[in-house]
C-alpha cells in the first residue's frame, strides 16, 4: 500500500525549534518531487514547501524562508522538514505529499503547536 | 504567492449539480495546465480529486470533472451524494520548473 506517515508534531514554545518527519511506504520516495503543505486550525491549506527528487533544489512559501529547511534521506525512504523559530501563526496540522503533478498522496498530518 | 480566489460556500440538493470556481492569474492558473482539487473531509487529509485541470486520478467518480477557461478554473460535481458534502480547494503551480504552489481559500459544499 503506498503510504506517507508524518511524526514529530507536538508542543512547542515560541521561538522554538521542531523536526517533522515523513516515512514513505509502497513507493520509491527517490523518483518523486515531495512537498510539506500545513492547515491552520480552522483555515485552508497553505504550500509550506518542496525538494526536487534528489534534494538539490528546494523551494519555500515567503513566510517560512530562513526558518524551515526541508530534506530528505533516499536511503530511508523519509523527508523531513527543520523548522526553527516558531511562531505562533506557524500551528497547524502539517502534512506531507508526494508531488508532482499534483498532490497525489497525503499522509495523515502531525499537528504542531506554539505556545507559551 | 497569493491565493487563489473560491466562493466560501455553495450548496445543491442530492441528485443536483454545482460548479466551484477558482480564479487566478495568467502566472498560475491561467498560465499551466497544472489546477488540481482537492476534496477534504473534517479531520481528514485531503484527497485529490482532479489534476492537469480535467484528468481525474483512478478510483475517483466521473461525477466529478473540471475544466478552464483563461485566469479561472472549475470543479464540477454532477448528481450530488450526501458523502460528497465537504471541504474543496483548488490549486496551481506558479511556475513548472520549480513545481511552487498556490491553494485557493477552500469551498464548503453543503448537501441540502
Amino acid at each position: 500500500e503506498v503510504q506517507l506517515v508524518e511524526s514529530g508534531g507536538g508542543l512547542v514554545q515560541p521561538g522554538g525549534s521542531l523536526r517533522l518527519s515523513c516515512a514513505a511506504s509502497g513507493f520509491n520516495l527517490s523518483i518523486y518531487w515531495m512537498s510539506w503543505v500545513r492547515q491552520a486550525p480552522g483555515k485552508g491549506l497553505e504550500w509550506v514547501a518542496n525538494i526536487k527528487e534528489d534534494g538539490t533544489e528546494k523551494y519555500y512559501v515567503d513566510s517560512v524562508k530562513g526558518r524551515f529547511s526541508i530534506s530528505r534521506d533516499n536511503a530511508k525512504n523519509s523527508l523531513y522538514l527543520q523548522m526553527n523559530s516558531l511562531r505562533a501563526e506557524d500551528a497547524a496540522v502539517y502534512y506531507c505529499a508526494r508531488s508532482p503533478p499534483a498532490l497525489d498522496i497525503w499522509g495523515q498530518g502531525t499537528m504542531v503547536t506554539v505556545s507559551s | 504567492q497569493s491565493a487563489l480566489t473560491q466562493p466560501a460556500s455553495v450548496s445543491g440538493s442530492p441528485g443536483q449539480s454545482i460548479t466551484i470556481s477558482c480564479t487566478g492569474t495568467s502566472s498560475d492558473v491561467g498560465g499551466y495546465n497544472y489546477v488540481s482539487w482537492y476534496q477534504q473531509h473534517p479531520d481528514k487529509a485531503p484527497k485529490l480529486m482532479i489534476y492537469d485541470v480535467s484528468h481525474r486520478p483512478s478510483g475517483v467518480s466521473n461525477r466529478f470533472s473540471g475544466s478552464k477557461s483563461g485566469n479561472t478554473a472549475s470543479l464540477t460535481i454532477s448528481g450530488l451524494l450526501p458523502e460528497d458534502e465537504a471541504d474543496y480547494y483548488c490549486s496551481s503551480y506558479t511556475s513548472s520548473s520549480t513545481f511552487e504552489v498556490v491553494f485557493g481559500g477552500g469551498t464548503k459544499l453543503t448537501v441540502l
